[in-house]
């Protein structure tokens, strides 16, 4: 088990860029999370997945993000015309669907840093 | 709503004992985690509570109140590597399973 992954790490990027996350959850959790991370605040929820179905989306991920997750492992988190208050840790996680206790504890990947200049 | 309070920021010193706060009011309920981030990086899952009372791990425990809307996470025998950032989370309900965060608690740990 080599946890969540995330690609890149760090990437920075011009204004009106658009940039792809990749994320590679534990093999065995069917549901996958984005959130979101600024300094000094807690990860604000994106969307999740249960295998390739997309089951929720903020209201506050606007038409500039999609997330996709074709065969129900990895999913790409896409941003399109990328604006400087997009400047964020993106964070991915994965968990098993619920159904018993501790089991559904979300686990989080490393992180990919995003810097719009 | 979903609103999740936590203090800003705690100072504790090394082998001393501190307890986090954590109240929450969240539409639906299905269980509290408490995690532990260093600046920098991403959080790691400390503990999880469903059923009110208290569950130990090692030197973290965490207490739940559902009645209440309460929790705390108190850390025992303090160590310098224990300064980071503690993140209280809600697992919702309300027809999906959306785990929802505190901004976090930033604990310093001092000599």
């Amino acid at each position: 088990d080599t946890g969540v992954s995330q690609d890149p790490r760090h990437k920075i990027t011009k204004r009106g860029q658009n940039v792809t996350f990749r994320c590679d959850p534990i093999s065995e959790h069917n549901r996958l999370y984005w959130y979101r991370q600024t300094l000094g605040q807690g990860p604000e929820f994106l969307t999740y997945f249960q295998n390739e179905a997309q089951l929720e989306k903020s209201r506050l991920l606007s038409d500039r993000f999609s997330a996709e997750r074709p065969k129900g492992s990895f999913s790409t988190l896409e941003i399109q015309r990328t604006e400087q208050g997009d400047s964020a840790m993106y964070l991915c996680a994965s968990s098993l669907a619920p159904g018993g206790n501790s089991g559904n504890t979300i686990y989080f990947g490393e992180g990919s840093w995003l810097t719009v200049v | 709503g979903q609103n999740i309070d936590q203090p800003t920021e705690m100072t504790a010193t090394e082998g001393a004992i501190v307890q986090i706060n954590c109240t929450y009011q969240t539409s639906g309920f299905n269980g509290l985690f408490w995690y532990q981030q260093h600046a920098g990086e991403a959080p790691t899952f400390l503990s999880y509570n469903v059923l009110d009372g208290l569950e130990e791990k090692g030197r973290f425990s965490s207490f739940l109140s559902r009645s209440k809307g309460y929790s705390y996470l108190l850390l025992k025998e303090l160590q310098m590597k224990d300064s980071a950032s503690y993140l209280c989370a809600v697992r919702a309900t309300s027809g999906t399973y959306k785990y929802i965060f505190g901004t976090g608690t930033r604990l310093k740990v001092l000599a």
